[in-house]
């Protein structure tokens, strides 16, 4: 099984929806990431967490939120979507020390 | 501000030609790292290595090898005799540093698309 998940993994909604896409880890990492990844503008940092009670906003936080229910699972959310949050969605999952382990993304699309 | 800058958007190579990318960095930490993943058309990121700012030493693993020069802030990577497999997305990110403390927020490059023809 992989050690990064994500749900879904596709997913086409309508502006002024709200949606939210699930990340669950079974690696035992304090820290979790959620990034987007837009043609021809690499990925973006949205939203971080260290723990369960630390959460931080990242370089392109507007129109999201977070939720880090436990260590394993951070949610992101979007209160109401927008057609140019259209992208490519990954989480992430670090233990500080190597690499961040990444799931294997969630294609959004907002019509 | 730290900035990751991969000039190429577009390689296209033919089989068995070597291709280098380049990645060239801003950061004013005296501590970071430096990643490279490649993104395979399936969509995944796959890491390839990590370099920390204290080891400039060049690493090779297998047709893969890397260049770090913290003299011109570049951590560059070739591919010796490609392959069709190769084709992909590759990405050069820095993890920023606060303080000495590295936050593993990491700081991706726009990507660099190589495509490797038969």
């Amino acid at each position: 099984d992989a050690d990064v998940t994500q749900t879904p993994r596709n997913r086409i909604t309508k502006t002024g929806k709200r949606i939210m896409l699930e990340c669950s880890q079974t690696k035992g990492h304090d820290r979790m990431y959620w990034y987007r990844q837009d043609p021809g503008l690499g990925l973006r940092l949205i939203y971080y967490s260290f723990d369960v009670k630390d959460i931080n906003k990242g370089e392109i936080s507007d129109g999201y939120s977070v939720s880090r229910q436990a260590q394993a699972k951070f949610s992101l959310s979007l209160e109401s979507a927008i057609p140019n949050q259209t992208a490519l969605y990954f989480c992430a999952t670090s233990d500080s020390i190597y690499e961040q382990f990444f799931g294997p993304g969630t294609r959004l699309t907002v019509l | 501000a730290q900035k990751v800058t991969q000039a190429q958007t577009e390689i296209s190579v033919v089989e068995k030609e070597d291709v280098t990318l380049d990645c060239v960095y801003e950061t004013r930490d005296t501590t970071y790292y430096l990643f490279w993943y490649k993104q395979p058309p399936s969509g995944e990121l796959v890491f390839l290595i990590r370099r920390n700012s204290f080891d400039e030493q060049n690493e090779i693993s297998g047709r893969y090898s890397w260049n770090f020069q913290k003299s011109t802030s570049s951590f560059n990577f070739t591919i010796t005799a490609s392959q069709v497999v190769d084709s992909a997305v590759y990405f050069c990110a820095l993890s920023e540093a606060r303080g000495s403390y590295n936050t593993d927020k990491l700081i991706f490059g726009t990507g660099t698309r190589l495509q490797v023809f038969p």
